[in-house]
Formats: structure tokens, sequence, C-alpha cells
């Protein structure tokens, strides 16, 4: 059972706010994912880490940026939220040995 | 560039029918080939991943198949039940990312 938890899971926020988003896992997976995913669309990777103090852009470009200071949690922020940044938010790690993904419950954001 | 496709985008079948679910791909160099099912809002749950040395996985009702050369899975689904209603995604790993298919939204009708 994959332990990987998403904190907002809803959030509904004006424009121009600073927002983090927290994503933990509990499994020790060195492999972490951001997706986005617009309703009734494609996921798309936004953000990857293979490790502490590594993070790179995915293939979606996307004005959010993540660190990874700790192995087991891996934060986005968006500086300035605005309404084209509304989507769903998905958070994963891959099991090192088959790198099979598993997923967060999501983060689901609205910026009016 | 990896692409992802699925068919059928949308299928409503009766309860207690056996289904397939296609996925197809163009790029073969892939490590791996994970299904998973996504509830309305909800996150994505791991179904059944094949590696790229594997033709097939069997979890329960579900049966996935992966041919690499000719660049295409299926998911099978035994005596579908209402409660298999969701959303399906095909996702490929080429680089150790995932590539997703626009998925397939199933309806079991009691």
């Amino acid at each position: 059972e994959a332990d990987i938890y998403q904190t907002p899971r809803y959030l509904v926020i004006g424009t121009g706010k600073k927002i983090t988003l927290e994503c933990s896992q509990t499994m020790g997976h060195d492999k972490m994912y951001w997706y986005q995913q617009d309703p009734g669309m494609e996921l798309h990777l936004i953000h990857y880490s293979y490790g502490v103090n590594s993070t790179e852009k995915g293939d979606l470009s996307s004005e959010s940026t993540v660190s990874r200071i700790r192995t087991e949690h891996f934060p986005l922020t968006l500086e300035s939220a605005r309404p084209s940044h509304t989507s769903q938010y998905l958070c994963a790690s891959s099991d090192p040995g088959s790198n099979e993904q598993y997923f967060g419950p999501g983060t689901r954001l609205t910026v009016t | 560039k990896q692409e992802v496709t699925q068919i059928p985008a949308a299928l409503s079948v009766p309860e207690g029918e056996n289904l397939v679910l296609n996925c197809s791909f163009t790029d073969s160099a892939i490590y791996n080939l994970q299904w998973f099912r996504q509830d309305p809002g909800k996150g994505l749950t791991s179904l059944l991943l094949i590696q790229s040395s594997q033709r097939e996985q069997t979890s329960g009702r579900l049966n996935a198949s992966l041919d690499k050369s000719s660049g295409r899975s299926t998911l099978y689904i035994a005596a579908s039940q209402p409660g298999d209603s969701a959303t399906y995604l095909c996702a490929v790993d080429s680089s150790y990312k995932l590539i997703f298919g626009s998925g397939t939204r199933l309806l079991v009708r009691p």
C-alpha cells in the first residue's frame, strides 16, 4: 500500500496570493513527481526530482517551483496565483526497483 | 516524442460484460507500462504494471498485455461490475517519466 499524502485537498484563493501545495511520502522513495491535470484532460508532468537537492522541469511549462530538501517532502509553490493556474495537481513517487508510480489524492486548486 | 493514445474515449456496457480497453504508443523503447484507475476528482490508483520484458500481468478480474514491437497494450476486465465505473489511464515510462494517454471513461450499467 502506497503512503503518499497531499494537503490541502481543496483550495480556493484570490489572484496574486502565494501558495504552497504539500506532498509527502513515507516510503523512502527517491523519485518524486508533480503532475497537472485540467478537468477531463490528460495528466502532464510539470516537475520531478530524483533525490534530495535534485529538481527538474517536466514536459509542460509551469510557473510553479519545487524544492526537495528532505527525501519525504516535495512541496510545490506558486509565488503569485492566477486564474490560469486553476487545475488539479497530483503528486507521485516511484518504487526504486520496479519504477511503479504511486499517486497522492491530489489538490484541486481554484484561483478566483 | 512519445505519444500515447487510448481507444475508445468512452464506453458504456451492461453489468457482467467482459471488455477490452486499448492503449497504443509511438516509441517502443519503454521501461514499463502502467494502467491506472481514476475516480472523478480523485487521484490515481495503480492497477497493473508491466515491465518491458513481460507480456502480461494479472490481478483479479484484470489482465493487461503488452506488445512492445507493435506499440500496443490492452486491459481486459472480466465480468464487469458497476463499481468498475471510472476513467482508466494508460501510461508509458520511456525515460523514467510517465507519458499518459487521455483515458477511457467506463460506465458499467446495473
